[in-house]
C-alpha cells in the first residue's frame, strides 16, 4: 500500500521567516496531494490540495510544488505568523473515493 | 464547520468496556473514513464506508467494527478497551467520486478516554 513519509517532525521558524516541509509518496498511481493544518485538539483543515497534471499551486502565503518524477511534494508558508503554529500533515490518494494516506506530521512553531 | 458531525465529543470510560461512536456525513457524501489519532500521534486510518458498503480496511483491531447504515451515519464500536484505546477518534467524508471526490472533510472528533 501507499506510505507516505514527512520531514521534519518539528520546525521552529521565527516571525517572517519562510517554513517548507517535505513528504515522500512511494504509490506512483497516487495523483492528488493535500495539505491539512490540525490545531491542538482540533479537525484537521484542508489548507491546500495539489493533483498530479500541475507541478505547482499557490493560495496567498502558501504553495505547493509537487514532482511526480521524484515522488516528492512540498509546503512552503512564507511571511510566517504565529497563527500558523500547528500540526502540518501531508496525504496521498489514488483515485477519488480512496482513502488518504497521511504523513507523520510536521509541529511548527512560528516564534514572535 | 465542516458538516461532518460526531458524538460524543467526550467520552470517559473502563477498561473492558464498550462504546459506539456516531457519525453523520455532510449532506450528499457517500463515502465516511475513520482515522485515529493517539496522542502525539499521526492519523492512522482504519476503516473506509461507501453507500453502506465497507470499501478500505486499515488497520483496525478485530476488538473494532464498524458499519455504514442506509441514512448514510456511521457508527464505530470499540470493545473491550484498553488503556491504549485511549485517542481522538475523527470520522470524515467525501463525496467519493470525481473531482470533487477528492476531498475529504473531517469532524472534530470524539476523544476516547479509557481509565
Amino acid at each position: 500500500g501507499e506510505n507516505v513519509e514527512q520531514h521534519p517532525s518539528t520546525l521552529s521558524v521565527q516571525e517572517g521567516d519562510s517554513a517548507v516541509i517535505k513528504c515522500t509518496y512511494s504509490d506512483s498511481a497516487s495523483n492528488y496531494f493535500p495539505w491539512y493544518k490540525q490545531e491542538l485538539g482540533k479537525r484537521p483543515q484542508l489548507i491546500i490540495d495539489i493533483r498530479s497534471n500541475v507541478g505547482e499551486k499557490k493560495d496567498q502565503r502558501i504553495a505547493v510544488t509537487l514532482n511526480k518524477t521524484a515522488k516528492h511534494f512540498s509546503l512552503h508558508i512564507t511571511e510566517t505568523q504565529p497563527e500558523d503554529s500547528a500540526v502540518y500533515f501531508c496525504a496521498a490518494r489514488k483515485t477519488a473515493g480512496n482513502k488518504l494516506t497521511f504523513g507523520g506530521g510536521t509541529r511548527v512553531l512560528v516564534k514572535p | 464547520d465542516s458538516g461532518v458531525t460526531q458524538t460524543p465529543k467526550h467520552l470517559i470510560t473502563a477498561t473492558g468496556q464498550r462504546v459506539t461512536l456516531r457519525c453523520s456525513p455532510r449532506s450528499g457524501d457517500l463515502s465516511v473514513y475513520w482515522y485515529q489519532q493517539s496522542l502525539d500521534q499521526g492519523l492512522q486510518f482504519l476503516i473506509q464506508y461507501y453507500n453502506g458498503e465497507e470499501r478500505a480496511k486499515g488497520n483496525i483491531l478485530e476488538r473494532f467494527s464498524a458499519q455504514q447504515f442506509p441514512d448514510l451515519h456511521s457508527e464505530l464500536n470499540l470493545s473491550s478497551l484498553e488503556l491504549g484505546d485511549s485517542a481522538l477518534y475523527f470520522c470524515a467524508s467525501s463525496v467519493h467520486t470525481g473531482i470533487s471526490g477528492n476531498t475529504i472533510y473531517f469532524g472534530e472528533g470524539s476523544w476516547l478516554t479509557v481509565v
